[in-house]
């Protein structure tokens, strides 16, 4: 069973055109991450909640933001996406402490940009 | 320098072949550490997670950290085609969320 649902896993936008892709989990984890693939890259940190905490990577674009409606949902919202945002977006959670804090990816958005 | 070094490859191996992988890292702050497989346009999938230094194993797959010389390995054994894979680590401090990736190594298993 999926823990870590990401929705739509393909969307296609236009230039320009504000895009919101979501994510959501079952694991009850409080930090969830949102990461940037492009082809044959490491994955790239966008932004993270811990809790209702946002904490921003210094060089994420003021173009991408966040919320985090509840535990179990994060959005990622490109308010204008340029042809250097088509790219795999990842969503994933964890637990913020204890022994067991490894990093739950969901399969991905696939993001076109036309 | 990348906080996280993990060669590219791409690594190819002929099927039951031991596939050796491994990544080396600057932040001795460095305490959890994952490893992590992802198929083509999928998003990556944990194999295997440990914390500070050791071994641990698990089926085919057996993870080493040596935090002494900050390197960690993955090692895959009796690989199988379907292993062809890219395999990312990642790792984080005790203190703090965030998760630094390597740039993947590119493995091909060839029947």
């Amino acid at each position: 069973d999926a823990m870590v649902i990401q929705n739509p896993r393909y969307q296609v936008t236009q230039f320009g055109k504000p895009v919101t892709l979501s994510c959501s989990q079952t694991l009850n984890h409080n930090v969830m991450y949102w990461y940037q693939q492009k082809s044959s890259q490491a994955p790239k940190l966008l932004f993270h909640y811990y809790d209702k905490d946002f904490n921003n990577e210094a060089d994420t674009p003021d173009n991408f933001q966040s919320r985090r409606p509840n535990t179990s949902f994060c959005f990622l919202d490109i308010r204008s996406p340029g042809l250097g945002d088509a790219a795999m977006y990842l969503c994933a959670t964890s637990r913020a402490q204890g022994m067991n804090t490894e990093a739950f990816f969901g399969q991905g958005t696939r993001l076109t940009v036309v | 320098q990348k906080e996280v070094e993990q060669d590219p490859g791409p690594l190819s191996v002929p099927e039951g072949a031991i596939v050796s992988l491994n990544c080396t890292y600057s932040n001795s702050a460095f305490q959890y550490f994952m490893w992590y497989r992802q198929y083509s346009r999928k998003g990556p999938e944990l194999l295997m997670y440990t914390y500070s230094s050791g071994n641990k194993e698990d089926g085919r797959f057996t993870a080493q950290v040596d935090k002494s010389s900050k390197y960690i390995s993955l090692f895959i054994r009796d690989s199988q085609p379907s292993d062809s894979a890219t395999y990312l680590c990642a790792m984080r401090p005790a203190a703090g969320n965030k998760l630094t990736f390597g740039g993947g190594t590119r493995v091909l298993v060839k029947p």
